[in-house]
């Protein structure tokens, strides 16, 4: 079975343009979360979606946005990019919401300069 | 104060050796308790699962939860260069786990 599938793998944009990332889940899983990851820290939270609904929201400006398509496929969204939105952008799917076993995908790592 | 903490490292044992990786975290609402283990510039990878308090073992690695002391451990036992990684605990109440920061683990031959 495949796992979660993340594209682009990598990517290089300047500061003040627009990225989007994308993400598919496994097979069955409704839900997706995305995180971001900093060199040296844990992932933060961002975004959770189940169902095509918005479950959660991590402590992230306006500029990020994310939504889930009915095949339960995501993305997510950020504009006006700043320098310190250089990270590993990491999908996460899983069957529930309510236990934390998260499957993730290898990550979109973003580099602005 | 981080609601999940972890110390960083890096943890530098020899091959063989019983490994002790510890978090604490600060929620009592957290139920549900995870290791991932993440080699570098790949995804984590979820490498324990834990419900409440008490032990989980699999193969060489053991998962403790003491949630008197709001305390989780991770033992790996006969270690290999294999198990060279970042290792991420993670805490759950509702719908959105909670991340440390990682501890990085070097086994050496």
């Amino acid at each position: 079975d495949a796992g979660v599938t993340q594209s682009p793998t990598h990517l290089i944009k300047t500061r003040g343009q627009h990225v989007t990332l994308r993400c598919s889940p496994i097979s069955g899983h409704k839900s997706v979360s995305w995180y971001q990851q900093v060199l040296g820290q844990g992932p933060q939270f961002i975004f959770q979606y189940y169902e095509k609904e918005e479950r959660g929201r991590g402590n992230f400006p306006d500029r990020f946005s994310a939504r889930q398509f009915p095949n339960y496929s995501s993305e997510l969204n950020v504009n006006a990019l700043l320098l310190g939105d250089s990270a590993l952008y990491l999908c996460a799917s899983s069957l529930v919401t309510d236990t934390g076993e998260l499957f993730f995908g290898e990550g979109s790592r973003l580099t602005v300069l | 104060q981080k609601e999940v903490e972890q110390d960083p490292g890096p943890l530098s044992v020899p091959e063989g050796a019983i490994v002790s990786l510890n978090c604490t975290y600060s929620n009592s609402a957290f139920q549900y308790f995870m290791w991932y283990r993440q080699y570098s510039r790949k995804g984590p990878e979820l490498l324990m699962y834990t419900y409440s308090s008490g032990n989980k073992e699999d193969g060489r690695f053991t998962a403790q939860v003491d949630k008197s002391s709001k305390y989780i451990s991770l033992f790996i036992r006969d270690s290999q260069p294999s198990d060279s990684a970042t290792y991420l605990c993670a805490s759950q109440g509702s719908y959105i786990p909670t991340f440390g920061r990682g501890t990085s683990l070097i086994v050496h031959p």
